[in-house]
């Protein structure tokens, strides 16, 4: 069975843009988790989807976004990037996701650098 | 705020040794626990997970639970050179889909 993909793996971008990561799940797989991984906060969350739709969002401003599409695939949106934002972007599929206790598959994650 | 501590590291052990590597957690209603390997410029790789209080075992990897004391190790058994990464540590919040991730701890295993 494949493995969460994520596209783009690098992007380069420069202040004040806005870019756009996708993620397909593992199939099957109904939820989508995204995180933000920096040196220096580790890996933080940004929001989860099931069934297209937002059950849960961490900490960040809404600069940040997301949608699910009917296929589960999924794609975060940042607006008017910042320096500050430059990291590791990573997609985790679960089978369920309504439980805590699902286990949550990576995969390889978009590299931004922001300019 | 929930949080999920480790000791940064490095930790080095020698090839062939018990590589030990612990977590603690803030949040008492946490039901599940991870343990995830990153290596450098990867992505974050499951090794195992828990949810009851006591010992799993997996090949040359144990977990253990002790939620009195909101504490989760992982041990390495017979650590190979292969085995250097960063370990983290990930509890299973009281919402869906959402993992709080310690920092990690970086393992490095010498021949």
């Amino acid at each position: 069975k494949a493995g969460v993909t994520q596209t783009p793996r690098y992007l380069i971008k420069t202040r004040g843009q806005q870019v756009t990561l996708s993620c397909s799940p593992i199939s099957g797989h109904r939820s989508v988790s995204w995180y933000q991984q920096t040196p220096g906060q580790g890996l933080q969350f940004l929001f989860e989807y099931f069934s297209e739709t937002q059950r849960n969002k961490g900490n960040f401003p809404g600069r940040f976004s997301g949608r699910q599409f009917s296929n589960s695939r999924s794609e975060m949106n940042v607006s008017t990037l910042e320096l500050g934002d430059s990291a590791l972007y990573l997609c985790a599929s679960s089978l369920d996701g309504g439980r805590s206790t699902d286990t949550q598959y990576f995969g390889p994650g978009t590299r931004l650098t922001v300019l | 705020q929930k949080e999920v501590e480790q000791n940064s590291g490095p930790l080095s052990v020698p090839e062939g040794a018990i590589a030990s590597l612990n977590c603690t957690y803030s949040d008492r209603g946490s039901q599940s626990f991870f343990w995830y390997r990153q290596y450098s410029g990867k992505s974050p790789e499951l090794i195992m997970s828990i949810y009851s209080n006591g010992d799993k075992e997996d090949g040359r990897f144990t977990a253990q639970l002790n939620k009195a004391s909101q504490y989760v190790s992982l041990l390495i058994r017979d650590s190979q050179p292969s085995d250097s990464a960063t370990y983290l540590c990930a509890v299973g919040g009281r919402s869906q889909g959402n993992l709080i991730f310690g920092k990690g701890t970086k393992l490095s295993v010498k021949p």
